[in-house]
Formats: C-alpha cells, sequence, structure tokens
C-alpha cells in the first residue's frame, strides 16, 4: 500500500473559484504532515506545514484528521499563478514521504 | 532565503558509466537527504543521511548507489553503473534539526539522462 496517495485530478478552475482536495497517509505513526507545491520540472517548495487544529496561510486553508488518516487543502478565490501541482507529504522517523501530486490548473 | 545548491543542472551519461550527483547544502543543516522524480511519476525517497551514516534508505538505494560527504560542505550521491531507468531528476534537501516538523529545503536538481 501506497505511504501517501492522493487524487491526481486535473482540476480544472476558473479564476476566484474555490478548489479543495485530500491526501491519505497509511502510516498511523506520521509524525508531521504537509502541502509542497511544485511546478514543471522544478523542486518541490513548501506551502504549509499541516497540524490538528487546522491552519490557514491567505487563501490557503490545511485540515489534519488522524483518526481517518487524510489532510486536505483549500485554496479559495484561486489565481492563475496557483495553477501547480500539489504535494502531500507525511514525515516518520528519518524520511520525508511524498503523494504522486494532485494537479490544479486555474484558467482565466 | 538560504539555497541548498546542486551541480551539474543536466548531466547526460552512457549506460554503465558512473556518475556523481553534487550537492552543497545549507551550511548549518545536519541532516541530509537524496530524493529521484521519474518524468512524469512522483517524488521518491532514495536515502537520509546524519552525523556521516546513512539514516535511512529505501529500497531504490540499491549497491550501485552511495552518498558521501567528502568534507564539510559537499553531499554526493554516487551511481556507479548506470542503468536507463536511473534516467530522472534528483533533488537534494537539507534541515537542521531532526524535529519531523522542521523544513525541508530542495536543490532545484540534477537532470540525470543515461543513454
Amino acid at each position: 500500500r501506497k505511504e501517501v496517495e492522493q487524487d491526481p485530478g486535473p482540476f480544472n478552475v476558473p479564476e476566484g473559484a474555490t478548489v479543495a482536495f485530500n491526501c491519505t497517509y497509511s502510516n498511523s505513526a506520521s509524525q508531521s504532515f504537509f502541502w509542497y507545491r511544485q511546478d514543471c520540472r522544478k523542486e518541490p517548495k513548501l506551502l504549509m506545514s499541516v497540524y490538528s487544529s487546522g491552519n490557514e496561510d491567505g487563501r490557503f486553508t490545511a485540515q489534519l484528521n488522524r483518526a481517518s488518516q487524510y489532510i486536505s487543502l483549500l485554496i479559495r478565490d484561486s489565481k492563475l499563478s496557483d495553477s501547480a501541482t500539489y504535494l502531500c507529504a507525511a514525515h516518520n522517523d528519518y524520511k520525508l514521504s511524498f503523494g504522486a501530486g494532485t494537479t490544479v490548473t486555474v484558467r482565466a | 532565503e538560504p539555497e541548498v545548491t546542486q551541480t551539474p543542472s543536466h548531466q547526460v551519461t552512457q549506460m554503465g558509466q558512473e556518475v556523481i550527483l553534487r550537492c552543497v547544502p545549507i551550511s548549518n543543516h545536519l541532516y541530509f537527504y537524496w530524493y529521484r522524480q521519474i518524468l512524469g511519476q512522483k517524488v521518491e525517497f532514495l536515502v537520509s543521511f546524519y552525523n556521516n551514516e546513512i539514516s535511512e534508505k529505501s529500497e531504490i538505494f540499491d549497491d550501485q548507489f552511495s552518498v558521501e560527504r567528502p568534507d564539510g560542505s559537499n553531499f554526493t550521491l554516487k551511481i556507479r553503473s548506470t542503468k536507463l531507468e536511473d534516467s530522472a531528476m534528483y533533488f537534494c534537501a537539507s534541515k537542521n534539526a531532526f524535529a519531523t516538523n522542521e523544513k525541508l529545503f530542495f536543490g532545484s536538481g540534477t537532470q540525470l539522462s543515461v543513454l
């Protein structure tokens, strides 16, 4: 079973829309969770950490549900510049494991 | 913001040749990682390294792979005898502390093409 699974999308949304997607993780011992953004052929860049209480950073809201072992990301008021692949990541012990990514395309 | 530096940005090699991918982690960081991403696939963990030892390695990291911190600044990944399927983008990463919520900084990657 994959450590981290994501809906690959693509999510194709108009500017200004809200888009949300989830990620599940299999290792209940995972300690920390993150959302990264990856643009084509570039390195992953940290978007935000995810906390149990849920956290918000501007237009981005992340939630962690430990009981169901999933995390979510919601993007409000989508911008063209939000078009990217969003990687979910779970950290346990000595490594950070990534999902395969969810592709979001924001159209004008 | 401090950066992880990787060289070269592109490497082309013949099958069976040895390659060394180089990384300069952020200067006060203690934990180092290599990841790879085959075109169209996910970012895969290869190995983590701390205190001059491998902390954890994945199934991908077989005997053909090795890592080294030859001096106080460089962190290298060596592939002894490259195969076609080693073609991928290789990312180096580092972080300052063991805490799992500590941010991992990624380099911009080395695109390895094995012909």
